[in-house]
């Protein structure tokens, strides 16, 4: 059973970057599947923030596009999300899955994490 | 583009049906046969429930159903149970812009 879990820091302060890592296991990152981020900010919906494959193909929000970077570590099964120049706005839970090589299907999830934005 | 639309909320005694709607347009729900639902337990990851509109994964009971129409997908739990209190998401393909949309969340009270 794949598993995933994110670490980070859960406050940061505004206009620096937020850091995010998942690591994967119960199986290989390098397996063809896509990894995403999706958050969802205190009481709304989710939130597509876009996946990386293991091969460090990306595909972003348009609206985050900008400000996001993610990154895939085979040797570690890890991989990351960065967003920066943060704002309030961007006070959410983030989570970190496992997408099916369609892109489209987002089938196992991590817990999540809560990052508030303030100073 | 905006969020797919759910009901707030739906409630239903144990052993009833209920169904959550989820609306969207003709670029994204209207579209593709590419919906998900996603089931999420307080403090737990969601859980993938429905894919593909109406495909269930291995392991999740056929008490759980969807189907689209138009621009509307559904998902249906028949014989409500009391562990299927939770909050449920719809999710669609949207093509790139954004690659994916998600509904804003239905929380399912089993009375």
């Amino acid at each position: 059973q794949v598993q995933l879990q994110e670490s980070g820091p859960g406050l940061v302060k505004p206009s620096q970057t937020l850091s995010l890592t998942c690591t994967v296991s119960g199986g290989s990152i390098n397996g063809g599947y896509y990894w995403s981020w999706i958050r969802q900010h205190p009481g709304k919906g989710l939130e597509w923030i876009g996946y990386i494959y293991y091969s460090g193909t990306t595909n972003y929000s348009p609206s985050l596009q900008s400000r996001v970077t993610m990154s895939v570590d085979t040797s570690t099964n890890q991989f990351s999300l960065n967003l920066n120049s943060v704002t309030a706005a961007d006070t959410a839970v983030y989570f970190c899955a496992r997408t099916r090589p369609s892109g489209v299907v987002v089938e196992y999830w991590g817990q999540g994490t809560l990052v508030t934005v303030s100073s | 583009q905006s969020a797919l639309t759910q009901p707030a909320s739906v409630s239903g005694s144990p052993g009833q049906s209920i169904t959550i709607s989820c609306s969207g347009t003709s670029s994204d729900v209207g579209n593709y046969k590419l919906v998900s639902w996603y089931q999420k337990h307080p403090g737990k990851a969601p859980k993938l429930m429905i894919y593909e509109v109406n495909k269930r994964p291995s392991g999740i009971s056929n008490r759980f159903s969807g189907s689209k129409s138009g621009n509307t997908a559904s998902l249906t739990i028949s014989g409500l149970q009391p562990e299927d209190e939770a909050d449920y998401f719809c999710c669609s393909y949207a093509g790139s812009n954004p690659f994916l949309i998600f509904g804003g969340g239905t929380k399912l009270t089993v009375l």
